[in-house]
């Protein structure tokens, strides 16, 4: 298996515009969560889902941010408006129940 | 609301010393405690897990540790090499899946 795929590695934008965020799981888990890495806040969940409902998203700062996860497969998270203090690094993991989660490489996001 | 910590937040020590990263937790009612691994510009990877009734698990050079009463675990790494130099991370669940993070130690082996 490829692991947890994330989509694109590193983006710059530019305040006001809108980004997506993409992740492919590992086939055959049934979590998928979306985490925030800062140097001031660390590693923040965001929201989670199961069989590709959300079941967790307090986490999820403001209306600005919303997650979708169409299928098994496939999660986005898109920011919009984006903001400066959304620079952060991005990590998507998937997870068979209960056990550990597996992280995918990151989203590299630079909000200008 | 759980809450994690790791002190310090850097350690540099020379080749071949081995060596304790420290992780202390709020909530005891902790059902697992995991440590993780993670290399710069890369996600991580995780390194051990240790369940609520467990106290210890061992894996090559590695040793965790998990004491509910205190609120503590401790990653043991014996005979350390620059190949271990990363940010180590320590996470607990509770009852739901959510992991709660520490900030992590940053930890550099010299040569």
């Amino acid at each position: 298996d490829a692991g947890v795929i994330q989509s694109p590695r590193h983006e710059v934008t530019e305040m006001g515009q809108e980004v997506t965020l993409r992740c492919k799981p590992i086939s055959g888990h049934d979590y998928l969560f979306w985490y925030r890495q800062t140097m001031m806040r660390g590693l923040e969940l965001l929201i989670y889902f199961n069989n590709n409902v959300p079941i967790d998203d307090s986490g999820m700062p403001e209306d600005r941010f919303s997650a979708k996860m169409p299928n098994a497969s496939f999660s986005t998270l898109k920011i919009q408006p984006s903001e400066p203090r959304d620079s952060a690094v991005y990590f998507c993991a998937s997870s068979p129940w209960p056990d550990t989660q597996y992280f995918g490489p990151g989203t590299r996001l630079t909000v200008l | 609301k759980q809450e994690v910590t790791q002190i310090p937040a850097a350690l540099s020590v020379p080749e071949g010393e081995n060596l304790v990263l420290n992780c202390s937790f709020t909530d005891s009612a902790i059902y697992n405690l995991q440590w993780f691994r993670q290399d710069p510009g890369k996600g991580l990877t995780s390194l051990l897990l240790i369940q609520s009734s467990q106290r210890e698990q061992t894996s090559g050079r590695l040793n965790a540790s998990l004491d509910k009463s205190s609120g503590r675990s401790t990653l043991y790494i014996a005979a350390s090499q620059p190949g271990d130099s990363a940010t180590y991370l320590c996470a607990g669940k509770g009852g739901s899946e959510k992991l709660v993070f520490g900030k992590g130690t940053k930890l550099t082996v010299n040569p």
